[in-house]
């Protein structure tokens, strides 16, 4: 089925340890997203990719990386996670530039950081 | 920064009742506005969207009407189903001539009750 594909579906890690978190997208999208959600919370942008080989901190990018492999992959990466990174990240993805049929979500990944 | 927010958190409503959900946004150049579903656990689910230079649109069972002059959204949603029951989030767009960028409110809880 075509969509988003985030791995892995739940993570623990230990303050100070590091980890990527993969997307994927198979709709030919060319900008992607991700945005980490906090209870009781919306949404929010930590990075984005407008485009393959270009990459934009949104709202909240400290503490984070991001690497857009290739058309099809965006990479999210804890380099030291601590405690208040303990959320639930989103990769989503949309058509170039212009949210024309808004973004398309992946199911998500819940970080618990200890 | 500017934001987009919600009225009310909670929303219980009677099964085969309408419902609306308000939101408020802030950023008059926002162009895009979109309404998302959430589910436990899930990703965000597309449900409607409305271009600033319309302010009615309908769906299936979904209306979404848009008040520039108060910067107020709303969604209606006809017949309400057990299956509405979820989270509901507005979003505004904005278009950065690169890439396009939402904003989400808090979120509103939808409660169907038989």
């Amino acid at each position: 089925n075509a969509g988003v594909t985030q791995t892995p579906k739940f993570q623990v890690l230990k303050t100070g340890q590091s980890m990527t978190l993969q997307c994927a997208q198979d709709m030919n999208h060319n900008s992607m997203y991700w945005y980490r959600q906090d209870p009781g919370m919306g949404l929010r942008l930590i990075y984005y990719s407008a485009s393959e080989g270009t990459t934009d901190k949104g709202e909240v990018p400290n503490g984070y990386n991001v690497s857009r492999l290739n058309k099809r992959e965006f990479s999210l990466r804890l380099e030291s996670a601590a405690p208040s990174q303990t959320s639930v990240y989103f990769c989503a993805s949309s058509e170039t530039g212009f949210a024309t049929y808004g973004y398309t979500f992946g199911s998500g990944t819940r970080l618990t950081v200890v | 920064g500017e934001n987009v927010g919600l009225h009310l958190p909670t929303l219980s409503v009677q099964e085969g009742d309408n419902s609306i959900i308000n939101c408020a946004y802030s950023n008059s150049a926002s162009d895009y506005f979109i309404w998302y579903k959430q589910e436990s656990g899930k990703g965000p689910q597309f449900i409607i969207d409305i271009r600033s230079n319309m302010d009615k649109r309908q769906g299936q069972r979904v209306t979404v009407l848009l008040n520039k002059t108060v910067k107020h959204l709303s969604l209606q949603i006809a017949a309400t189903q057990p299956g509405d029951s979820a989270v509901y989030f507005c979003a505004e767009n904005l278009y950065t001539g690169t890439a396009s960028k939402l904003t989400f409110g808090t979120g509103t809880r939808l409660q169907v009750t038989l």
